[in-house]
């Protein structure tokens, strides 16, 4: 199993809908997780971090953690065009306290 | 934008040169984290400076590379340089005691030819 696993998409969402966005991870001791988006060209953006089982929300983004499972997943309520970007999951790995990236989700709104 | 500097923008070598490349933390950051990220890929973790001290090393070989200065900043050297070796080449900033959110830079794109 790899590290980090997330389905590489794309992902269309029609304008206005609920994107799903989705991350599993292998280290069952992980402590700390992060979404960020990237743009065609540029460097990853932190979109928001979550350390505890359960939702956390900022605007338009809600992350839902759940250890258990070894899952991490980001929604994107109303989305817009401008989210149309690729979606990266990153795990601190608690074995090195070491961040380690998903390949990311290529995600696409369409207007 | 996130306070973290990288240069050059852009850099094209040689097969067989050198490179160093360049990053400047956000400003009360401690740690620096090098990252490469080929086309179509995550980032991956190359190494991680704290308070000048190499903390740790991800998968890649002795010919990669680093410095952090007192002021924090840092740089990235890769020896013999190869094909493969052209990407994306991130540096993430971050306070380590307090927090393990990283922040980055607008990266180095490194094309070997």
């Amino acid at each position: 199993q790899k590290e980090v696993e997330q389905n590489s998409g794309p992902l269309s969402v029609p304008e206005g809908a609920i994107a799903s966005l989705n991350c599993t991870y292998s280290d069952r001791v992980s402590q700390s997780f992060f979404w960020y988006r990237q743009y065609s060209g540029k460097s990853p953006e932190l979109i928001m971090s979550i350390y505890s089982n359960g939702d956390k929300e900022d605007g338009r983004f809600t992350a839902q953690l759940n250890k258990a499972s070894q899952y991490v997943s980001l929604l994107i309520r109303d989305s817009q065009p401008s989210d149309s970007a690729t979606y990266l999951c990153a795990v601190n790995m608690a074995r090195d306290d070491k961040i380690i990236f998903g390949k990311g989700t290529r995600l696409h709104i369409l207007p | 934008e996130t306070g973290v500097t990288q240069s050059p923008t852009h850099l094209i070598k040689t097969r067989g040169q050198q490179v160093t490349l360049r990053c400047s933390s956000q400003s009360g950051h401690n740690t620096v984290s090098w990252y490469q990220q080929a086309l179509g890929q995550g980032p991956q973790f190359i190494f991680q400076y704290y308070r000048e001290e190499e903390n740790g090393r991800g998968n890649f070989p002795p010919r990669f590379s680093g410095l952090q200065f007192p002021n924090y900043s840092s740089e990235l050297n890769v020896n013999a340089l190869e094909l493969d070796d052209s990407a994306l080449y991130l540096c993430a900033s971050s306070l380590l005691v307090e927090t393990d959110t990283q922040y980055f830079g607008p990266g180095t794109r490194l094309t070997v030819l």
